[in-house]
This record gives structure tokens, sequence and C-alpha cells, in this order.
């Protein structure tokens, strides 16, 4: 079963506008922590921002926010002011504590497009 | 800020030839894990190391090896490349016992079998 699930197409935004990529995942444990990931065309995987699953207050990194809807197992990423060089593929994941090897599931990822 | 090194950055090899990815980080992480990713696709697990000495397989089969000989070096071997293996291979460390362990990546191999 897939653990995390990004579904939307491709997406354009306006230079200085907000982007919300959706991000919803499936477990059973009760410790767990979320991960977004940023993948520019280079193809390196850049970390944005984490949110822990027994965290109380939604996570904040600068211009990247994470609306943590615990009960409906959503992780919205939300980018504010958006720029140009926020064009890029970004990625979900989840770490599962009962994994106990720190794996990672990733998401199929959003693709973001800014335009100017 | 994440220090971790891999080379070759991109690769076209042909097919029967042995390889070896390197990898690299200077931040004395204990955890490493090599990830395979196909072109716009999701990042998928083949190797992981809790440290010198340990390495284990990942969700992903794959006919590639790993060695874990010192804490910083992570290298990743193909006996005998082949066309399926074309993908992109991205290295990444952790550090154990921190409280989020977030993995910190390489910039990636690019790989190409002809």
């Amino acid at each position: 079963a897939q653990k995390i699930t990004q579904t939307q197409p491709g997406m354009f935004v306006q230079e200085k506008e907000a982007v919300t990529l959706d991000c919803t995942y499936d477990t059973s444990d009760p410790s767990y922590g979320l991960f977004w990931y940023k993948q520019p065309s280079s193809g390196e995987m850049i970390f944005l921002i984490y949110q822990g699953s027994y965290d109380q207050q939604n996570a904040t990194e600068g211009r990247y926010s994470l609306n943590f809807q615990k009960a409906r197992k959503s992780a919205n990423l939300v980018i504010s002011a958006s720029q140009l060089g926020d064009s890029a593929m970004y990625f979900c994941a989840m770490r599962e504590s009962s994994w106990g090897n720190n794996r990672l599931a990733f998401g199929k990822g959003n693709q973001v497009v800014v335009i100017p | 800020e994440a220090d971790i090194y891999q080379t070759p950055r991109y690769l076209v090899i042909g097919t029967g030839k042995k390889i070896t990815l390197e990898c690299s980080q200077t931040m004395g992480h204990d955890k490493m894990y090599w990830y395979q990713q196909d072109p716009g696709m999701e990042l998928h697990l083949i190797h992981y190391s809790y440290g010198v000495n340990s390495t284990e397989k990942g969700d992903l089969s794959s006919e590639s090896t790993v060695s874990r000989i010192r804490t910083e070096h992570f290298p990743l071997t193909l006996e005998s490349a082949r066309p399926s293996h074309t993908s992109q291979y991205l290295c990444a460390s952790s550090e154990l016992g921190s409280q989020q362990e977030t993995q910190y990546f390489g910039p990636g191999t690019r790989l190409l079998v002809l």
C-alpha cells in the first residue's frame, strides 16, 4: 500500500504568490516523522522542513510552513512568496518509528513551476 | 548544511562494465543510505548502513553491493552494469540518535548504461 500520496498534477504559480502542495500519508504507528524535500532539475535532494507526529504546532522554516492535520493524515507544504528558484519537484516523505532503520517512504512528488 | 559528496555526477558506460559510485560525508554521521530514483519518480531505498562494517539491503531489490569500511565512506558497486541499471543514485546520511534523524542527501549520480 502506498504510504505517501501526492496526486497533484504539475503546478504553475505566479512569482510572489503562495502555493500549497498536498501530501497525505498512511500509518498506524503513533510515532512518526514527516519531511519535505525539494529536488531542482540538478537532481540533489534538499531538506526543507520536518514535522513530528507529537509536535503540537505546525512546523515553519522561513518561507516554508507545514499544515499538519493529524486526524486527516495530511501534511501539506505551503510555500509563501514564491521565487523563481522555487521551481522544482517537491517530495513528501515519512519515517515510522517502528521501522527501526530510519527508512523514509517517499511520495511521487509534486512539480512546481514559478512563472514571472 | 549537509557536507555529502558523490562522484561521478554523471556516468555513461557500456553493458558488462564494473562500476563504483562513490559517496563520502564529512559530518561524522553513523547512518548512510543509497536510494535509486528513476526520472520523475519517487526514491527507493536499496542499501543502508548503521556504521562501520554494517550494511543491509533496503526495500528495492538491487544487484548492487555496498561496503562501509570507514564511517565517512559508503561506495556502491555494480559488478556488471546493464541498461536496466540506468537511473539516478542518491546517497544520504543521518546522525544516529538525533530526534529528527533528518537524512541529508548528496548531489546524486546519473548513470546511463548503454
